[in-house]
């Protein structure tokens, strides 16, 4: 079974703080990886995509991504209320043998930030 | 203001009744994915589409789900007949190309009594 796998959490942190949200997955050939951020009743909403290892920056926002170890992360710097929501860790990867690469969501993580 | 539009938004139905939600992706995308999400089991994956063709509706409960995109505005699920045990909030999402990033529509809430 491929998976993809997050701390449900909650993670609490102050306001300005950073925010630290991990992601491991299975499949050890996936090449695509995206962090979403849902919202209380709203949809998912894509917010970092990356492809290759390392750093990839945008704004407040770090995605970090080691396939080696099969890992993901992503880094809120200075923190608000208004990023208290669910991360879902998005990885592509083959639904069944030679298919194509699917996202497959973990459970996400909730972040609250708090002033 | 590109988007995946879903309707309805919300349906409350009785037990048996048939249900059919629908998806417009965003133009130029061509694949769509039906997704449900629900507390106990987070988002699965319910059927995709590649230019208009299923490729893959093996996360579907075949005898009482289908999934079908009668042309490449229109993605459609239907349930029939429908659950109590099917009420979770399903998301449509599309494309660009296979292996990139999928978009989500708002979702339909539905709940069976």
């Amino acid at each position: 079974q491929k998976e993809v796998e997050q701390n449900s959490g909650p993670l609490s942190v102050p306001e300005g703080a950073i925010a630290s949200l991990n992601c491991t997955y299975s499949d050890r050939v996936s090449q695509s990886f995206f962090w979403y951020r849902q919202y209380s009743g709203k949809s998912p909403e894509l917010i970092m995509s990356i492809y290759s290892n390392g750093d990839k920056e945008d704004g407040r926002f770090t995605a970090q991504l080691n396939k080696a170890s099969q890992y993901v992360s992503l880094l809120i710097r200075d923190s608000q209320p208004s990023d208290s929501a669910t991360y879902l860790c998005a990885v592509n990867m083959e639904v069944r043998t030679g298919g194509s690469y699917i996202p497959t969501f973990g459970r996400g993580t909730s972040l609250i930030v708090h002033p | 203001d590109a988007r995946v539009t879903q309707t309805p938004r919300h349906k409350v139905t009785e037990m048996g009744q048939e249900v059919t939600m629908r998806c417009q992706p965003i133009l130029g995308h061509n694949t769509v994915f039906w997704y449900r999400q629900t507390m106990m089991q987070g988002l699965e994956l319910l059927a995709y589409f590649r230019n208009r063709a299923p490729l893959d509706d093996s996360g579907m409960p075949k005898d009482r789900f289908s999934a079908e995109m009668p042309d490449a505005t229109l993605a459609t699920l239907k349930i029939q007949p429908s659950e109590p045990r099917d009420s979770a909030v399903y998301f449509c999402a599309s494309g660009l190309v296979i292996d990139t990033e999928a978009f989500f529509g708002q979702g339909t809430r539905l709940t069976v009594v």
